[in-house]
């Protein structure tokens, strides 16, 4: 079936500095991927919607400038969270999905960060 | 307002038994897809069973089935002789679309946590 292929799997970085997570669709093409942040215990929370090759769409509360989101083809978006604090670490997935309401949404494994 | 609600934060059930989690949604959209997930601890998501809000039959997928009951809008989940394997973290999710395709989200409900008693 379909893959999508998220890595890191795992980062440890140093506050201040900016860490790049890649989200790759391997066998179709992911013209919208959603971005969530889930905290232990906690539910899938959405931060962004990236449609290829325009801007992304933040959810209330997402600072654009700080989560920067690149959708530059069908099958690569990635998420950079930049000068990164404590409070950033965090588990983060992404899912690629087509252009229909109910084409197949496929989920990367997640990248736990953690900032210290 | 919330736009998935799951009430139930933790069920338990005896192997083989049948369990059902709930879920509501809201929406004012007459197109939307409704997702069921499962996340172990390992933190995957895995896909269960979708159901259209245009499809007339209720979607199984083999133990899986989705109670969808649209008037209500409910869409819960049933899963038949469960297994231990089955314990794990269980998302609701709708997928909406805007009336001119002008919006595009899929947003998850807050969790129902499974666990299967041998």
């Amino acid at each position: 079936g379909a893959v999508v292929s998220q890595h890191p799997s795992r980062v440890i970085c140093k506050s201040g500095t900016s860490v790049k997570i890649e989200c790759r669709s391997l066998d179709f093409q992911a013209t919208t991927m959603f971005w969530y942040r889930q905290f232990p215990k906690q539910s899938l929370m959405l931060m962004a919607t990236s449609n290829e090759g325009s801007k992304a769409t933040y959810e209330q509360g997402v600072e654009k400038d700080k989560f920067l989101i690149n959708h530059a083809s069908l099958t690569l978006s990635t998420l950079t969270v930049t000068s990164a604090h404590p409070e950033d670490s965090s588990f983060y997935i992404c899912s690629a999905t087509g252009d229909r309401v109910n084409s197949p949404l496929h989920f990367g494994n997640g990248t736990r960060l953690t900032v210290t | 307002a919330q736009k998935i609600t799951q009430t139930q934060p933790g069920m338990f059930v005896q192997e083989k038994e049948a369990v059902t989690l709930d879920c509501t949604y809201d929406t004012s959209d007459q197109s939307y897809g409704l997702f069921w997930y499962k996340q172990p601890s390992s933190g995957e998501m895995i896909f269960l069973i979708y159901q259209g809000s245009y499809d007339e039959q209720n979607a199984t997928e083999g133990r899986y089935s989705l109670n969808f009951q649209k008037a209500r809008k409910s869409a819960n989940l049933v899963i038949s002789a469960s297994q231990l394997g089955d314990s794990a973290m269980y998302f609701c999710a709708m997928r909406e679309w805007g009336l001119s395709g002008g919006y595009n989200k899929l947003i998850f409900g807050a969790g129902t946590r499974l666990a299967v008693h041998p």
